[in-house]
């Protein structure tokens, strides 16, 4: 079983809509989360980090759940732009490795 | 601010060729770690370089290897290349103080294609 674990999609949605990935990990001693983005052919950015209260950024919500073990990404008011490769991310502590799921493709259609 | 800069930005070698890759981390950081991305997946963890050595290592062979330089630079080395091999590299920096949620910022990556 990977470490972290990501549906591949590709998710295909209109522009307007709202859409929303699920990651799992696996290792219950991990400490942070992250989102990142990445476009074809680019390197990953962060999008947003991950607080055990949630936290919201625009349009952009997540969310942590320990109990369960996942992570989630909500995108409001999706917009054509916002088609990428989003992935996400997971390390036990500042000082180790980190892991990065397999992403979940979004493209966004007019 | 330069950000992190990777050369080449491309490579082509061939099978059980060598490959030096380099990396110049963001100014103040410290610590550079190296990813492989294969087309569809995810990165993968390769090492982690911080005050010039190893201090965390992925699931990869001998062959990866690597340097860090007193000005905080790195060098991914891939020996005895295989055809597997061929995969976008990424250098990643941060600085190690910068406290729990500390971001990664990434390099444009170096293509590397083996024939």
């Amino acid at each position: 079983r990977k470490e972290v674990e990501q549906d591949p999609g590709p998710f295909n949605v209109p522009e307007g809509a709202t859409v929303a990935f699920n990651c799992t990990y696996s290792n219950s001693a991990s400490q942070s989360f992250f989102w990142y983005r990445q476009d074809c052919r680019k390197e990953p950015k962060l999008l947003m980090s991950v607080y055990s209260s949630g936290n919201e950024d625009g349009r952009f919500t997540a969310q942590l759940n320990r109990a369960s073990q996942y992570i989630s990404l909500l995108i409001r008011d999706s917009k054509l732009s916002d088609s990428a490769t989003y992935l996400c991310v997971v390390n036990r502590s500042s000082a180790s490795k980190i892991i990065f799921g397999s992403g979940t493709r979004l493209s966004i259609r007019p | 601010d330069a950000g992190v800069t990777q050369s080449p930005t491309h490579l082509i070698k061939t099978r059980g060729q060598q490959v030096t890759l380099r990396c110049s981390p963001k100014s103040g950081h410290d610590t550079v770690s190296w990813y492989q991305q294969a087309l569809g997946q995810g990165p993968q963890f390769i090492f982690q370089y911080y005050e010039e050595e190893e201090r965390q290592r992925g699931n990869f062979p001998d062959r990866f290897s690597g340097h860090q330089f007193p000005n905080y630079s790195s060098e991914l080395n891939v020996n005895a290349l295989l055809l597997g091999d061929s995969a976008l590299y990424l250098c990643a920096s941060r600085r190690t103080s910068s406290g729990f949620y500390n971001e990664q910022f990434f390099g444009p990556g170096t293509r590397l294609t083996v024939l």
